[in-house]
C-alpha cells in the first residue's frame, strides 16, 4: 500500500539555524499539507499546497516558514531561523481530492531546537 | 467555520469492556468526519470516515462510529477493548470552503489488564 514518507525521523538543531523537513507524498495525490504537534498539545494545521502554490496557511505559518515541491515528488518545509518554540513533531499529509477524501499522514519528523 | 470538541482528554477502560470516545463538531457545511489513531512515536492512521453515506460507519480493528446530525456528534465505539488499542485518538472534521481538516484535541485511551 502506498504511504507518505518523511525524513529525517528526528532532527536536532540550534536556535537560529535553518532546517528543511522532507516529505514524499503518495504519488497521485494532489493536495499536500504540513501540520505540527507540540508535545502534549493538539495537531495544528500549518499550510496546504495545491497546484504548486500555497492554497491556505494558518497564523502559525509566518515568514520564517516556506514550502516547496521542487521536483514533483518531494514536498519540503523550511524553517529559516528556528526558535525554541518550533520544537515539535511535524507531520506531512497528502490526499487525492478535497471534499470526502481522507488525508494520509507520514510518520512525522521530531524537531528539537536547542 | 468548523470546529471539533473531544469531550474527554482521557478515557480509561479495562480490557474486554466497551470503549466510547466522544466527539462533537460544528460546521457551516455538510461535513466529512474522520477518526485517526496515533500510537506512541508513530504517525496518524485513519480508523474510519463518514462522508454523507451510511450514518453508521465501520472502521478497522473493530471500531465504528455513528454520525448523528441532530446531536452534531460522531462518537467512536468498540465493543471490547484490547490492550493494543491504547493510543491517542483524534476526531477530525473537513467541510466545504477550504476543506482544511480541523483536529480535535485528542483523547488518550488507557486500557487496563
Amino acid at each position: 500500500e502506498p504511504e507518505v514518507t518523511q525524513t529525517p525521523s528526528h532532527q536536532v538543531t540550534q536556535m537560529g539555524q535553518e532546517v528543511i523537513l522532507r516529505c514524499v507524498p503518495i504519488s497521485n495525490h494532489l493536495y499536500f499539507y504540513w501540520y505540527r504537534q507540540i508535545l502534549g498539545q493538539k495537531v495544528e494545521f500549518l499550510v496546504s499546497f495545491y497546484n504548486n502554490e500555497i492554497s491556505e496557511k494558518s497564523e502559525i505559518f509566518d515568514d520564517q516558514f516556506s514550502v516547496e515541491r521542487p521536483d514533483g515528488s518531494n514536498f519540503t518545509l523550511k524553517i529559516r531561523s528556528t526558535k525554541l518554540e518550533d520544537s515539535a513533531m511535524y507531520f506531512c499529509a497528502s490526499r487525492w481530492g478535497q471534499a470526502n477524501y481522507e488525508q494520509y499522514f507520514g510518520p512525522g519528523t521530531r524537531l528539537t531546537v536547542t | 467555520a468548523q470546529s471539533v470538541t473531544q469531550l474527554d482528554s482521557h478515557v480509561s477502560v479495562s480490557e474486554g469492556t466497551p470503549v466510547l470516545l466522544r466527539c462533537n463538531y460544528s460546521s457551516s457545511y455538510s461535513p466529512s468526519l474522520f477518526w485517526y489513531v496515533q500510537h506512541p512515536n508513530k504517525g496518524l492512521q485513519l480508523l474510519l470516515k463518514y462522508t454523507s453515506a451510511a450514518t453508521l460507519v465501520k472502521g478497522i480493528n473493530g471500531f465504528e462510529a455513528e454520525f448523528k446530525k441532530s446531536e452534531t456528534s460522531f462518537h467512536l465505539t468498540k465493543p471490547s477493548a484490547h490492550m493494543s488499542d491504547a493510543a491517542e485518538y483524534f476526531c477530525v472534521v473537513s467541510a466545504g470552503g477550504s476543506y482544511i481538516p480541523t483536529f480535535g484535541r485528542g483523547t488518550s485511551l488507557i486500557v487496563h489488564p
